[in-house]
């Protein structure tokens, strides 16, 4: 089954924490994509990743591929880092599974 | 170069009509993805077109929807006979290459969104 789990379901912090929110996916992925869906709805993409890691900003997303796992890093977290952060695993076939999200809170 | 574009941004229809929700993806992209994000719940994948084609409408429920992205103009979900649980967010996102079977690292342009609104 193609499931995508997030955690956690929900994230409160205090500015300038570090945070980290966990994906995990079933096997036979192509790739893996972290979205950041703003609190009036507009959605943006953030990265995707196959393997390895990738920065950009205060952001970084990596993945294992063994362990079927991948972790979208925020650091020095800011309040308009707030929002819902979603994974979405990529099956060959060209199928995306979504998460169910990870609502940020960043408070100042 | 602007972005990925939809309208309506709101539509509002009664049961029984139909919705037709338009995409123009971002300059040189010839990949288009639908998504659909019904109230408190996530997004999920409806369809992947490239110019004149389905690639994959896996997502997409087997009556009513149907979506299209001809040689000219917009991609075009069109949504017949709707009914109350076809009220959502419906989001298109664009790329240049697509996927095509093969591990791409390519980021996909998202659109604003089309609120419908089935009343």
């Amino acid at each position: 089954k193609n499931e995508v789990e997030q955690s956690p379901q929900n994230l409160t912090a205090q500015e300038g924490e570090f945070i980290t929110i966990n994906c995990s996916y079933s096997v036979g992925i192509s790739a893996l994509h972290w979205l950041q869906q703003h609190p009036g709805g507009g959605i943006v993409s953030l990265f995707m990743l196959s393997s390895g890691k990738k920065k950009h900003g205060r952001l970084i997303a990596t993945i294992n591929i063994q362990e079927k796992h991948s972790s979208l890093h925020i650091t020095a977290s800011h309040p308009r880092d707030s929002a819902v952060y979603i994974c979405a695993a990529i099956y060959t076939g060209n199928q995306f599974y979504f998460g169910t999200g990870t609502s940020l809170t960043v408070i100042p | 170069n602007a972005g990925v574009m939809q309208n309506p941004r709101h539509l509002v229809r009664r049961r029984g009509q139909e919705a037709r929700l338009r995409c123009s993806p971002m300059k040189g992209h010839s990949h288009v993805y639908w998504y659909r994000q019904l109230p408190e719940e996530g997004l999920k994948f409806m369809v992947y077109l490239q110019k004149e084609n389905i690639i994959d409408e896996s997502g997409m429920p087997k009556e009513r929807f149907s979506a299209e992205f001809p040689k000219e103009g917009p991609s075009i979900l069109r949504i017949q006979q709707v009914v109350r649980g076809d009220s959502a967010a419906y989001f298109c996102a664009s790329s240049q290459l697509g996927l095509a079977g093969r591990i791409i690292e390519e980021t996909q342009y998202f659109g604003p969104g089309t609120r419908l609104l089935v009343l």
